[in-house]
């Protein structure tokens, strides 16, 4: 089935440093991938996406582009903030699970916390 | 704009209680999710529906139930309660759509079994 595999930290950076979070997939078909952000004491929110091949997804100075030469979504941003600090996750949705009643489903990688230090 | 709304947000049971998290959207949205968060593991799904009457298992549904009378509601039950079910929960909604996949998140509800 599909899986996700994304960097685990957790990973500290000062203020201003440039961020890269990788994440691969395995997955049938043609996914659409995201990245999700969880800031403290919330739920998750969509962060960017991207739903076919050699899209870019961006928001909020972050970027992802879509390789599916590769099976990747990695998330950059050029300069990170405090206000950045959060568990960021990448995800990817489009299977078509028969023997789960052919609902699509979102799949989850670990997560990974970053701290930003001013 | 309320979006999914969860409750409680804390909750401490003994060991063999029961109990039913509330989750509540009003965006109108036909698919509702259940999902359980451990420290380090990602999340993962307990059930789904799909509308109104409909609903479905995830990948860890033992020890849970839920139903799905409205379109708005979409309750998690615990029967038994068991350690290994503390964790965080989180309820999820989206409007649906082949390859869309954006979820909508309500904040959470921390669940510790003792």
């Amino acid at each position: 089935g599909n899986s996700v595999t994304q960097m685990e930290g957790p990973v500290t950076l000062s203020e201003e440093a440039f961020l890269t979070i990788n994440c691969t997939y395995t997955a049938t078909g043609y996914p659409s991938l995201f990245w999700y952000v969880q800031y403290p004491g919330e739920g998750l929110q969509l962060l960017l996406k991207a739903t076919k091949a050699d899209d870019k997804g961006s928001n909020k100075g972050f970027e992802a582009t879509y390789r599916k030469e590769t099976t990747s979504f990695h998330l950059e941003k050029g300069s990170v903030q405090v206000s950045d600090s959060a568990v960021y996750f990448c995800a990817l949705s489009g299977e078509f699970e028969m023997d789960q009643g052919g609902s699509e489903k979102l799949v989850f990688g670990k997560g990974m916390k970053l701290t930003v230090n001013p | 704009n309320a979006g999914v709304t969860q409750t409680p947000k804390f909750r401490i049971l003994k060991i063999g209680q029961s109990m039913t998290l509330q989750c509540a959207q009003d965006m109108n949205h036909n698919y509702m999710y259940w999902y359980r968060q451990d420290p380090g593991m990602g999340l993962k799904l307990i059930y789904y529906s799909v509308g109104a009457g409909i609903t479905d298992k995830g990948e860890v549904p033992n020890g849970y139930n839920v139903s799905r009378s409205t379109t708005e509601d979409f309750p998690l039950r615990l029967e038994l309660a068991a350690p290994s079910q503390t964790s965080v929960y989180f309820c999820a909604s989206r409007i649906g759509g082949w390859g869309t996949g954006e979820l909508f998140f309500g904040e959470g509800s921390r669940l510790t079994v003792l």
